[in-house]
C-alpha cells in the first residue's frame, strides 16, 4: 500500500519568510496529492490539491509541485504570517482509496 | 451545508468500559472514513466505507474496534472494551464519490479520554 513520508517535522520561520515542506510517496499509481492545514484544536482542512497531470498549482501565498518521476511533491507559502502557524499534512492517493496522510509538519511563524 | 457532524466531541470514560462515537456524512457523500490522530502515529486511517459498504478495515487496530453504516447519513465507531491506549481524537470524515475528486472533508472530531 502508499507510504507517505513528510519532512520536516517541525519548521520554524521569521514573518515574510518562505517555508518549504516536502513530502514522498511511494505507490507510482497515485494521481491524488492534497495538503491540509490543521490548527490547535480544530480539524484537518483542506488547503490546496494536485492531481498527478499537473506540475504545479498556485492560490495566492500558497503553491504545491509535483515531481511524478521521483514521486515527491511539496507545499510552497510564501511572506507567511503568524495566521499560517499549524500543522501541515500532506496525504496522497489513487482513485477509489483512501488518502493516506505524511505525520505532519508544526509549522511556527514568528513576528 | 452543516458539514460533517460527530458526536459526542468529548467523551471520558473508564477502561473496560464500551464507547460509540457517531458521525453524519456530508448529504449527498457516497464515501466515510475514520481516522485516529495521537501526536506518536499522527493521523491513522481506520476505515473507509463507500456506499455504505466497508471497503478497507486493515487499520482498525484489533477486534475491540467495530464500525458500521447502516445508511447514507450514518456510522458508528464502537469499542468494546476500551483501554487508556485508544485515547486519541477520532475523526470522521467524507468525500463526494472518491477521496480524489473533490477532497475530503472532516468532523469536528470526537476527543476520547479513557482513565
Amino acid at each position: 500500500g502508499e507510504n507517505v513520508e513528510q519532512h520536516p517535522s517541525t519548521l520554524s520561520v521569521q514573518e515574510g519568510d518562505s517555508a518549504v515542506i516536502k513530502c514522498t510517496y511511494s505507490d507510482s499509481a497515485s494521481n491524488y496529492f492534497p495538503w491540509y492545514k490543521q490548527e490547535l484544536g480544530k480539524r484537518p482542512q483542506l488547503i490546496i490539491d494536485i492531481r498527478s497531470n499537473v506540475g504545479e498549482k498556485k492560490d495566492q501565498r500558497i503553491a504545491v509541485t509535483l515531481n511524478k518521476t521521483a514521486k515527491h511533491f511539496s507545499l510552497h507559502i510564501t511572506e507567511t504570517q503568524p495566521e499560517d502557524s499549524a500543522v501541515y499534512f500532506c496525504a496522497a492517493n489513487q482513485a477509489g482509496t483512501a488518502l493516506i496522510f505524511g505525520k505532519g509538519t508544526t509549522l511556527s511563524v514568528s513576528s | 451545508d452543516a458539514g460533517v457532524i460527530q458526536s459526542p466531541r468529548h467523551e471520558v470514560t473508564e477502561m473496560g468500559q464500551e464507547v460509540t462515537l457517531r458521525c453524519k456524512p456530508i448529504s449527498g457523500h457516497n464515501s466515510l472514513f475514520w481516522y485516529r490522530q495521537t501526536m506518536m502515529r499522527g493521523l491513522e486511517l481506520l476505515i473507509y466505507f463507500n456506499n455504505n459498504v466497508p471497503i478497507d478495515d486493515s487499520g482498525m487496530p484489533e477486534d475491540r474496534f467495530s464500525a458500521k453504516m447502516p445508511n447514507a447519513s450514518f456510522s458508528t465507531l464502537k469499542i468494546q472494551p476500551s483501554e487508556p491506549r485508544d485515547s486519541a481524537v477520532y475523526f470522521c470524515a467524507s468525500s463526494p464519490d472518491r477521496a480524489d475528486v473533490l477532497g475530503q472533508y472532516f468532523g469536528p472530531g470526537t476527543r476520547l479520554t479513557v482513565t
